[in-house]
């Protein structure tokens, strides 16, 4: 079974330039999060769908940040424009269902260095 | 959401056993306890879930008391290639999970 693809894997970019992170999940699955990770802190949820609507997205800081998942399957975030301190680690995951219980399955991130 | 604690890192040798305690003093009646591993440059790779007394699988064990206030994670007898940040997250269905810092371990020859 193939895991939940990413990509870019890395990149880098200057500040109030733009970016865009692709997720394509594991397939079936309904659920799809969109986590940040900044060195040396676990991951932060920034945004969660299940199928192509928005369950929760309250930590997702709207004025620079835009996610989307139009038929439900693959996903993409949008900073823009970036700050220095958007730089870390964007984790995609993704569950059968819905809830915490579903062991999430994250893929390999997204390395992110705005300059 | 409950807050979970847990200590900052651990060191250990090769071929011993180790326990990482969490402490969650505000789990809710319908809130599970999941552990997540963590290898450099890659996603949390899920471990272990439990609700109460012990659950094992074939990677590790979970010790949760009755008062479900803390939980332990039980590695036996690791080995380097368990050097990883170990993530303690209490919830329930219905809500994404909310990861700490983690505990980083150290497994050395």
């Amino acid at each position: 079974e193939a895991g939940v693809a990413q990509s870019p894997r890395y990149k880098i970019i200057e500040k109030r330039q733009s970016v865009a992170f692709w997720c394509n999940p594991i397939s079936g699955h309904a659920t799809l999060y969109w986590y940040q990770q900044i060195l040396g802190q676990g991951p932060k949820l920034l945004i969660q769908f299940q199928n192509n609507g928005v369950v929760d997205d309250s930590q997702l800081p709207k004025d620079r940040f835009s996610a989307e998942r139009l038929k439900g399957v693959d996903s993409t975030l949008k900073i823009q424009p970036a700050k220095l301190e958007d730089s870390a680690v964007y984790l995609c995951a993704s569950t059968l269902t819905s809830g915490g219980l579903e062991t999430q399955y994250f893929g390999p991130g997204t390395r992110l260095l705005v300059l | 959401l409950a807050k979970t604690t847990q200590p900052i890192s651990m060191d250990s040798y090769e071929g011993q056993e180790v326990n990482i305690t969490c402490s969650h003093n505000n789990i809710a009646t319908n809130d599970y306890i999941t552990w997540y591993q963590q290898f450099p440059s890659q996603g949390p790779r899920f471990i272990i879930q439990g609700y109460k007394t012990k659950v094992t699988n074939e990677v590790a064990s979970l010790f949760i008391p009755a008062d479900r206030k803390s939980s332990t994670l039980s590695l036996p007898r690791v080995s380097l290639s368990d050097t990883a940040v170990y993530y303690c997250l209490v919830g329930n269905s219905g809500y994404a999970l909310n990861f700490g810092k983690g505990t980083s371990l150290l497994v050395t020859p």
